[in-house]
């Protein structure tokens, strides 16, 4: 079946530091590919997506390469901010399954420090 | 208002006790998702719901889980006899197609039942 792992948090750094974090993939066919942002007392959003293999998604300085060769789509900012403190969760969409619903990684907290 | 809105956002039942969690999806929307989030995890699909139509109820763990959206606007989730494991937030998150294309769902802020 369809499964994500990501690399557990939390993920501490200084504002303005740069930041990966690692998500890979396993999925039949083929999936597409986001990030969704918990950001403290409010609900999931989507941040980025990408639906075939090289894309890259961009939202508000982060971006996301959807690689099919390493089954991955990790997530970098160049420039973190102190307003990027929030939990990140990698998803795909195995549409190809016919299956609506999208798989979710378990979250990586990022906190930046001032 | 304009986004998803659940409720209670806040539950707390003694094992045993049936529960009823509402959605409100954003209006228009045609797909309807619920998924469990327990503690330190991501989000688990239960059921999915295009209009009034259930199309997948595989994530739903056990019969004690029931869904509905009879108008195909609200739903409600069930959960009877609540047992400690049912413990989590549940997520309602709609979307204005078939989110498998698109992705884009729009989720509420949950509703966290605790069973004691």
């Amino acid at each position: 079946g369809n499964s994500v792992t990501q690399m557990e948090g939390p993920v501490t750094l200084s504002e303005e530091a740069f930041l990966t974090i690692n998500c890979t993939y396993t999925a039949t066919g083929y999936p597409s590919l986001f990030w969704y942002v918990q950001y403290p007392g409010e609900g999931l959003q989507l941040l980025l997506k990408a639906t075939k293999a090289d894309d890259k998604g961009s939202n508000k300085g982060f971006e996301a390469t959807y690689r099919k060769e390493t089954t991955s789509f990790h997530l970098e900012k160049g420039s973190v901010q102190v307003s990027d403190s929030a939990v990140y969760f990698c998803a795909l969409s195995g549409r190809d399954t016919g299956r609506r619903a999208l798989t979710f990684g378990s979250g990586t907290r990022l906190q930046v420090q001032p | 208002g304009a986004g998803v809105s659940q409720s209670p956002r806040y539950k707390v039942a003694k094992r045993g006790q049936d529960v009823a969690l509402r959605c409100d999806p954003i209006s228009g929307h045609v797909s309807l998702f619920w998924y469990q989030q327990a503690l330190g995890q991501g989000p688990e699909f239960l059921t999915y719901f295009q209009n009034e139509a259930q199309l997948d109820k595989s994530g739903l763990p056990s019969d004690r889980f029931f869904a509905e959206r009879p108008e195909g606007s609200v739903s409600t989730l069930k959960i009877q006899r609540t047992q400690q494991e049912d413990s989590a937030v549940y997520l309602c998150a709609s979307s204005l197609g078939s989110a498998g294309d698109t992705g884009e769902l729009f989720f509420g802020e949950g509703s966290r039942l605790t069973v004691l």
